[in-house]
């Protein structure tokens, strides 16, 4: 089946505990996206990449850092993760270029920053 | 920037239609349209790319007017399953940058 995969769905952390959140796609899409979605603020991009090796900022980079180096995986890493990083996550992929192709998004993850 | 989404809300009862409307101050080279239920990750509806032309999924519809950097999505003769939160997207290139809006609630009501 094709999909998005995510891991964890939830998580509860402390200040400063590094973390990383896990993104895997089993359909061969160049193009993979890290969104956090917030009460009334609607998806805002985190980082996309249209291939491996070739990451870029979105609107929201601060505090996030991705690596690309597979093609099947992206994974969001918060260095030192603080309150105002509790969020919804959601990592998604697409064929190739963001613009012009369906995104195929993950189930999301719940991030709790204590 | 982020695209401006209008109405936040709309509430309708069955078979009621309703336009949800996104608009950027940038030139645009597509429009996204997405649905996300409560719990759930939003899922792909329809892409609409410079030219202005108009697509369907079931009985929405959509429409891209490139000159005035809008697009409008219309619920026709809605039914139950067409509630959720409704986010557009845009980018201005076919590569990289994809903003959505805040997002409009649709309830539908029996």
């Amino acid at each position: 089946e094709a999909q998005v995969t995510q891991n964890p769905r939830y998580l509860i952390t402390v200040t400063g505990k590094k973390l990383t959140v896990t993104c895997s796609q089993n359909m061969n899409h160049e193009y993979m996206s890290w969104y956090r979605q917030d009460p009334g603020l609607g998806l805002r991009q985190i980082y996309y990449s249209m291939n491996v090796e070739v990451t870029d900022k979105g609107d929201v980079p601060e505090g996030y850092k991705v690596s690309r180096k597979e093609k099947r995986n992206f994974p969001l890493i918060l260095e030192s993760p603080s309150p105002n990083q509790t969020s919804l996550y959601f990592c998604a992929s697409s064929r190739r270029g963001g613009g012009n192709q369906p995104q195929h998004f993950g189930d999301g993850t719940r991030l709790s920053i204590l | 920037q982020q695209p401006v989404q209008s109405p936040q809300a709309v509430i309708l009862r069955e078979g009621e239609d309703a336009v949800i409307n996104c608009s950027s101050s940038k030139a645009l080279y597509s429009v996204h349209w997405y649905r996300q239920k409560h719990g759930e990750a939003p899922v792909f509806l329809m892409i609409l790319l410079k030219g202005g032309e108009q697509k369907g999924h079931e009985k929405i519809s959509a429409s891209f007017n490139e000159k005035k950097q809008q697009s409008s999505l219309y619920l026709t003769a809605s039914q139950l399953s067409y509630s959720g939160t409704y986010f557009c997207g845009s980018s201005t290139d076919s590569w990289g940058k994809l903003q959505f809006g805040a997002g409009t609630q649709v309830v539908v009501t029996p």
